[in-house]
């Protein structure tokens, strides 16, 4: 079935460091790739998404890049601070008329100050 | 707007007793989800909702049931539970069943079945 496999399942960063968080997908019919971002104990929120159409998309400090070719999207944030520690998952639309969304098992980012 | 809510927040049950897991969402979206989060695992679709009056299978169905109650409500049931199933449940809410549809989280129901 399906499958998005996400790497790397912990990252840890100082402070003011760039990290970066990869995602492959499966299913060539998938075109819609949202990330979301969970801190301890709360519910997982959306902080960027990217279209198919689309190679890249940038939200101040956090980036998204898409190749679809190769049927691989990463997270890049820049300027890591504390308060990006969380872990973040990506997902990508199951093809066809479903839409559901399939994640990865999510990545664990530490910043240390 | 409160967004999704749900209720319980947490609930401890034990094997083979039944519970309900309320949702509701205050945005008038069409499709709805549920979803059981366990460490390492990412978030699973148990069951989902298009829109009002259809629910079908999601990856992990089994052991589960849901009721589309309405446009703004969706419930999970569990009717003899398992530890197998102690879990984090997160209901979801999206405009449509596009694919292409931010989802909406509520805060979760952490449950324990001993």
């Amino acid at each position: 079935g399906e499958n998005v496999e996400q790497h790397p399942s912990t990252l840890s960063v100082q402070e003011g460091d760039s990290a970066v968080i990869k995602c492959t997908y499966s299913d060539s019919a998938s075109n819609y790739f949202p990330w979301y971002k969970q801190e301890l104990g709360k519910r997982p929120q959306l902080i960027i998404d990217i279209r198919s159409n689309v190679g890249e998309k940038k939200d101040q400090r956090i980036a998204v890049t898409l190749n679809k070719t190769a049927k691989h999207f990463s997270l890049h944030i820049t300027e890591t601070q504390p308060e990006d520690s969380a872990v973040y998952f990506c997902a990508a639309s199951k093809g066809g008329s479903q839409g559901n969304l399939i994640f990865g098992k999510g990545t664990k980012l530490s910043v240390k100050p | 707007n409160a967004g999704v809510t749900q209720t319980p927040k947490f609930q401890v049950l034990k094997t083979g007793q039944s519970m309900t897991l309320q949702c509701a969402q205050d945005m008038n979206h069409n499709s709805m989800y549920w979803y059981r989060q366990d460490p390492g695992m990412g978030l699973r679709l148990i069951y989902y909702s298009a829109s009002e009056g259809t629910t079908d299978k999601g990856e992990v169905p089994n052991g589960y049931n849901v009721s589309r109650l309405n446009k703004r409500e969706f419930s999970l049931r569990l009717e003899s539970a398992a530890p197998s199933q102690t879990s984090v449940y997160f209901c979801a809410s999206s405009e449509a069943l596009t694919g292409e549809e931010t989802q909406y989280f509520g805060p979760g129901t952490r449950l324990l079945v001993l």
